[in-house]
């Protein structure tokens, strides 16, 4: 079965610096990889996804993540975080034949501090 | 263009009740898909439904339940209501299934569920 693991719970991040949020899936195939984010009383958001071809995907509000297949990992990052940025983020997999629907991770709270 | 909506935003049951949660799906999206998000916790995949048919489900006991009407608006029904079913439900729509063709999936805001 699919599974996504998001190793940091909360990571807090000074405005301005960079952000580099991880995610590792598993599974057999070639996934199909997304990135969620959830502000308080929302829905959730899409950032981006990947399928297939160009490993660095660019997404909404300045978000880009790499897919590296070796290891495993689909990593959120961006460059210069903004006060709004703070949410919680999801990575989310799901399999070609897509009747097991999406599989998140459990999520990682990003704090931003002035 | 309206967006996904749910209704209500928030209910209390008590243990043994059945309640039922409503989705009106995103104009031109033909396909429901319903998730469960305990606190603390990603979404987990309950259902989907595609031309009104169920077309997926996760590990999730028979008492969860869905229909589709003809419009693409969706309800979800949970009957005999536990505590652990107390969670944020989240409803998404999409212009097709989720496989090989994935079509995005527009999430509405969710109900929150408190089971007393």
């Amino acid at each position: 079965a699919q599974s996504v693991t998001q190793p940091d719970i909360h990571i807090t991040v000074s405005e301005g610096a960079s952000l580099e949020l991880r995610c590792n899936y598993s599974y057999g195939a070639t996934p199909y990889l997304f990135w969620y984010v959830q502000s308080p009383g929302q829905g959730l958001q899409l950032l981006l996804k990947y399928f297939s071809g160009d490993t660095l995907v660019q997404g909404i509000k300045g978000f880009e993540a790499e897919f590296k297949r070796s290891q495993s990992s689909f990593n959120l990052r961006k460059p210069s975080v903004h006060w709004s940025d703070a949410a919680e983020y999801f990575c989310a997999v799901v399999s070609g034949g897509g009747a097991d629907g999406l599989t998140f991770g459990k999520g990682t709270h990003l704090i931003i501090q002035p | 263009e309206t967006g996904v909506t749910q209704s209500p935003t928030h209910l209390i049951k008590t243990r043994g009740q059945q309640v039922t949660l409503r989705c009106s799906s995103q104009s031109g999206h033909n396909t429901v898909s319903w998730y469960q998000q305990a606190l603390g916790q990603g979404p987990q995949f309950i259902f989907q439904y595609y031309r009104e048919e169920e077309n997926g489900r996760g590990n999730f006991p028979p008492r969860f339940s869905g229909l589709q009407f003809p419009n693409y608006s969706s309800e979800l029904n949970v009957n005999a209501l536990e505590l652990d079913d107390s969670a944020l439900y989240l409803c998404a729509s999409s212009a097709g299934p989720l496989g090989p063709n994935f079509s995005e999936q527009f999430f509405g805001p969710g109900t929150r569920l408190t089971v007393l």
